[in-house]
This record gives structure tokens, C-alpha cells and sequence, in this order.
């Protein structure tokens, strides 16, 4: 079936360290991912996309991964800073173009 | 920087009363979309519009409610009979050529 989990539902890092986030996928049809950021109140803001072509997509502070072998995605945050606590979501779009979200991972930066 | 607008921010309603909620996509993108996320939950899918016409629904998306672009800017999701469990926030997404997908800030609707 079609489905997107993530492993760990909150993390903690120390400002300054870097942050793996991690999502695991089921479709292997799926050919494009996205990682979005939700802060509270907020919608889903856009970070970091990456298609089924390629295996790593650097941005600004921001790495995705994305390993087809085992169907799992990473999103490396660099200087985790306080402004990136939020709750991070991975997204699949499974043949057509909706997305299907995973449950999300809530980051905590501390100071 | 263009975005996606939604309103109102929070709409209340009573049980069988229609609700409208408003999108204004992004203005060059073609394909817009409507999620929802119950509270504590994830983001779920709702339909897809490109076209003038839906493209896909999810079973979420049933005879209760419909969407409609009654003009070149706006977007809008009716629900024609609300239930208790319709409560959720309502994301609408646009995006030029249907990859990337910009969110709304969302409308929180609350059926009493």
C-alpha cells in the first residue's frame, strides 16, 4: 500500500550541532520527495525536494538523501539554529501528483 | 515573494451548515490542490484541480464537498453538510507545473 512513517517522532539537538531527520517510504513507484517544515499554526513551507534520479540535493544548510535500495530519506540540517525547531514532514508523490505526507518528526533546538 | 493566500484564518460553523473556504494560488501556477491535517495528525490529501476540472480525489473527498475556480485568482473548497469530524485545518497548495507544491496558511475550521 502506499505509505510514508517516520522513525523518530521528536528530536532534541543542542544549537550549532547538525540534525538528521529521517523517513522511511513504501512505494517504490514513488519519483519525487519533498521535505516540508510546519511550524505551529502554520502550513507546510517548502525546504528541500529531490527526484528519484538523483541520491543526494544539497540547499542552503539543508541535505536530502535518498537511498532506493531501502526506501529511506534524510534531511541533514547543518548549524542547527533555534528557528528550525518546527515539525518536519517528508512527502511522496506515488505515479500522479498528490502528496502523500509521512507523520511528521518534531525538532527541538535547544540553546 | 508570491504565496499562496487563505481565508478566513479560522471559521467556525454548526453541524449541517455549508462552509466556503478561499484560495488565492499563486498567480502563474496551474494546479491547485486541498489538504487537511486534523489536529495532531498528518497532512492528507484531498483533491486535485488542474484544468477546470478535478484530476484525482481521495475518499476523504466525498459528495459533501466540491471546488470550484469561479474566476482567473480564486480557489475554493465547499462543504456543503458539515459534520463534527470535518474539524481540521485546510491547506490549499498551487504549483506551476504540478512538482513542487506551495502551501497556504491554512484555514482552521471548527464545526460545532
Amino acid at each position: 500500500g502506499e505509505s510514508v512513517g517516520l522513525h523518530l517522532p521528536t528530536l532534541s539537538v543542542q544549537e550549532g550541532d547538525n540534525s538528521i531527520i529521517n523517513c522511511a517510504y513504501s512505494n517504490s513507484a514513488s519519483d519525487y520527495f519533498i521535505w516540508y517544515k510546519q511550524e505551529s499554526g502554520k502550513g507546510p513551507q517548502f525546504i528541500i525536494d529531490i527526484r528519484s534520479n538523483m541520491d543526494k540535493r544539497q540547499g542552503q544548510r539543508v541535505t536530502v538523501l535518498l537511498n532506493k535500495t531501502v526506501k529511506h530519506l534524510s534531511l541533514q540540517i547543518a548549524a542547527t539554529q533555534p528557528g528550525d525547531s518546527a515539525v518536519y514532514f517528508c512527502a511522496e508523490t506515488p505515479i500522479t501528483d498528490k502528496l502523500i505526507f509521512g507523520t511528521g518528526t518534531r525538532l527541538q533546538v535547544f540553546p | 515573494e508570491p504565496e499562496v493566500t487563505q481565508t478566513p484564518s479560522h471559521q467556525v460553523t454548526q453541524m449541517g451548515q455549508e462552509v466556503i473556504l478561499r484560495c488565492v494560488p499563486i498567480s502563474n501556477h496551474l494546479y491547485f490542490y486541498w489538504y487537511r491535517q486534523i489536529l495532531g495528525q498528518k497532512v492528507e490529501f484531498l483533491v486535485s484541480f488542474y484544468n477546470n476540472e478535478i484530476s484525482e480525489k481521495s475518499e476523504i473527498f466525498d459528495d459533501q464537498f466540491s471546488v470550484e475556480r469561479p474566476d482567473g485568482s480564486n480557489f475554493t473548497l465547499k462543504i456543503r453538510s458539515t459534520k463534527l469530524e470535518d474539524s481540521a485545518m485546510y491547506f490549499c497548495a498551487s504549483s506551476e507545473i504540478a512538482d513542487t507544491q506551495y502551501f497556504g496558511p491554512g484555514t482552521r475550521l471548527t464545526v460545532l
